[in-house]
């Protein structure tokens, strides 16, 4: 069965600084993983979607990694901004049976001006 | 373009009532799924579909019925409500539940209170 983990599950940061929000799943055999936006009251955002074969997407200050072997992705935010204080999920679709999305239980991400 | 509708937004029932959760996408999406979202247990999958006639259930099925009789729409019944079904409710969409290069996309949420 499929688990995903979001440590640390909440981080505060000075505006400007670079940030690194992990996550890690335990089945590498994965179709894509996701990387999504929540803020408070509000549904989930699509941010990035990185498929099996790839290693990297990139939007604006936004770059996620997935390495299949160590079942990790990395979502890197560049000059963190209060704009970016929300809730980061991500979510692992595997392979085979039902091909149901797996999520993590989130990192809130608290940018302070 | 609307995305994925959720309506109503909050509701409040009483113990034993039933109702009726909406759910509408406009972009022509197979795949369609509600979750519950919950302090601590992060977001679960009630039940899903991969096309109109087709649904299945995920990890927290019980309680909750759905049917998908088109593509837009993808209610959520809640049978006879109870307080644990007290939760935010997510509607979400995507192209293909494969999801290769399918992103998914989630309406607002409905947050509901059983009393």
């Amino acid at each position: 069965k499929q688990e995903v983990t979001q440590i640390p599950a909440a981080l505060s940061v000075p505006e400007g600084e670079n940030l690194v929000l992990n996550c890690s799943f335990t089945d590498s055999a994965i179709y894509n993983l996701q990387w999504f936006r929540q803020d408070p009251g509000k549904g989930l955002t699509s941010l990035l979607l990185i498929q099996s074969s790839q290693r990297e997407q990139t939007s604006g200050r936004l770059n996620a990694s997935l390495d299949k072997s160590s079942g990790r992705s990395t979502l890197y935010i560049a000059a963190s901004q209060p704009g970016d204080s929300a809730t980061y999920l991500c979510a692992a679709i595997t392979q085979g049976g039902s091909e149901k999305l797996v999520f993590g239980k989130g990192t809130k991400l608290t940018v302070n001006p | 373009n609307a995305g994925v509708t959720q309506t109503p937004k909050f509701q409040v029932l009483k113990t034993g009532q039933s109702m009726t959760l909406q759910c509408a996408q406009d972009m022509n999406h197979e795949y369609m799924s509600w979750y519950r979202q919950d302090p601590g247990m992060g977001l679960r999958l009630i039940h899903y579909s991969v096309g109109a006639g087709i649904t299945d259930q995920g990890e927290v099925p019980n309680g909750y019925n759905v049917s998908r009789s088109t593509t837009e729409d993808f209610p959520l019944r809640l049978l006879s409500a109870a307080p644990s079904q007290t939760s935010v409710y997510f509607c979400a969409s995507s192209y293909s539940n494969r999801g290769h290069n399918s992103p998914l996309h989630f309406g607002n949420g409905t947050r509901l209170t059983v009393t």
